[in-house]
């Protein structure tokens, strides 16, 4: 049962350029949502998935694209990362059906970008 | 834009006392409010979860809401070394069914 998976957990990566990072969920949830934090900001929102098939912008989009592959698949794409992109992702997912199950987060990658 | 507002700590009680923490929110029509803990370097894990007026329990831990109010609360009571973490509340959007959060307030609990 391994519920929210998150790869990778760690990178680090050189002013301009691209990665992917992956995340997938066992729940059957159909709600899958981006965050990143850093230190005093909290959690905030990059982008949204209600649905399979569907995303949506949040909070801090810019500098992001992502991808509902299927509606276990949620991936976001930094295609030139920037120093400011330096943080911890977490990828979430959640049942929209059952407000009150909240969501269940990955495990996190932690980007550095230099 | 929805705001969720921390008391900003750190907060640090003594091992065995009540530990209180506190959360305000701007968005009226929310119906689901929710605790997070975070240990240093992992991911939120939620605790709590309430909708309903007054109080909710769960072993050492209390949720209280207040709608009139826009207040959520969360208690620890006798609190123990383990519980010294990051809480994050958050509450469901009345509009766009998703969570908001707030910043955090962290807490430690010293022996």
């Amino acid at each position: 049962n391994a519920g929210v998976t998150q790869t990778p957990k760690f990178q680090v990566l050189k002013t301009g350029q691209s990665m992917t990072l992956q995340c997938a969920q066992d729940m059957n949830h159909n709600s899958m949502y981006w965050y990143r934090q850093d230190p005093g900001m909290g959690l905030r929102l990059i982008y949204y998935s209600a649905s399979e098939g569907t995303t949506d912008k949040g909070e801090v989009p810019n500098g992001y694209n992502v991808s509902r592959l299927n509606k276990r698949e949620f991936s976001l794409r930094l295609e030139s990362a920037a120093p400011s992109q330096t943080s911890v992702y977490f990828c979430a997912s959640s049942d929209q059906g059952i407000p009150l199950y909240g969501y269940t987060f990955g495990s996190g990658t932690r980007l550095t970008v230099v | 834009q929805k705001e969720v507002e921390q008391n900003s700590g750190p907060l640090s009680v003594p091992e065995g006392a009540i530990a209180s923490l506190n959360c305000t929110y701007s968005d009226r029509g929310s119906q689901s409010f929710f605790w997070y803990r975070q240990y240093s370097g992992k991911s939120p894990e939620l605790i709590m979860s309430i909708y309903s007026n007054g109080d909710k329990e769960d072993g050492r831990f209390t949720a209280q809401l207040n709608k009139a109010s826009q207040y959520v609360s969360l208690l620890i009571r006798d609190s123990q070394p383990s519980d010294s973490a990051t809480y994050l509340c958050a509450v469901m959007s009345s509009t766009l069914g998703r969570l908001y959060f707030g910043r955090g307030t962290q807490l430690t609990v010293w022996p």
